[in-house]
């Protein structure tokens, strides 16, 4: 059974980075079949895809957050990770990391549990 | 972007109802939609891709239909642990978009 976990710091001040990793067990990032994303979520409100990364280290990013964003992956730990420049209190929310195949369609089959993330000083 | 419609934005229902929410993109995504469920607190859950699949486990009382611009969700009599949010998601053209939520309340 797949299974993502995401971890990271609950609380980041302005103006910082957020920083969040999604370890993968269950299955190998580096089958090439999967695209591995970021969602989010603010409180209370809709999700909102933040984009993906391949195993090969190609992205897409979605251009709303683009200037700010740098995605990796690290195949030796099975993980990849977020890194969201510049936070203000509009980057609050819970992120989740998630797993879609790299053939139509794209479906998020397997989700993390989510990390709220606070943007406050 | 594309941007995804849904309505109602909330429900009141009883066990044992039909109810239909909708989903409305702002140009033709084909079949290209899925739809997730999200109980509270929890990552969302997909039922649905391609507008009218389901997934392997998700109980027969779901259903899907649509294409184009317009999309159905329906759920043939609903019971307790249904009453969730559910959310559209398109995938036709990137970036990928999410319609804003559907709360299906007990009335």
């Amino acid at each position: 059974q797949v299974q993502l976990q995401e971890s990271g710091p609950g609380l980041v001040k302005p103006s910082q980075t957020l920083s969040l990793t999604c370890a993968v067990s269950g299955g190998s990032i580096s089958s090439g079949v999967y695209y591995w994303s970021w969602i989010r979520q603010h409180p209370g409100k809709g999700l909102e895809w933040i984009g993906y990364i391949y195993v090969s280290g190609g992205t897409y990013y979605n251009p709303s957050l683009k200037s700010r964003l740098t995605m990796s992956v690290d195949t030796s730990k099975n993980q990849f990770s977020l890194k969201l420049s510049s936070v203000t209190a509009a980057d609050t929310a819970v992120y989740y990391c998630a797993r879609t195949s790299v053939i139509s369609p794209l479906h998020f089959d397997y989700w993390g549990q989510g990390t709220l993330v606070t943007v406050s000083s | 972007d594309i941007q995804m419609t849904q309505s109602p934005s909330s429900l009141s229902a009883s066990v044992g109802d039909r109810v239909t929410i909708t989903c409305q993109a702002s140009q033709d995504i084909s079949n290209s939609l899925n739809w997730y469920q999200q109980r509270p607190g929890k990552a969302p859950k997909l039922l649905m891709h391609a507008a009218s699949t389901l997934e392997t486990g998700v109980p027969s009382r779901f259903s899907g239909s649509g294409s184009g611009t317009e999309f159905t969700f329906t759920i043939s009599s609903l019971q307790p642990e249904d009453f969730a949010t559910y959310f559209c998601q398109q995938y036709d053209h990137l970036p990928i978009t999410f319609g804003q939520g559907t709360r299906l309340e007990i009335k």
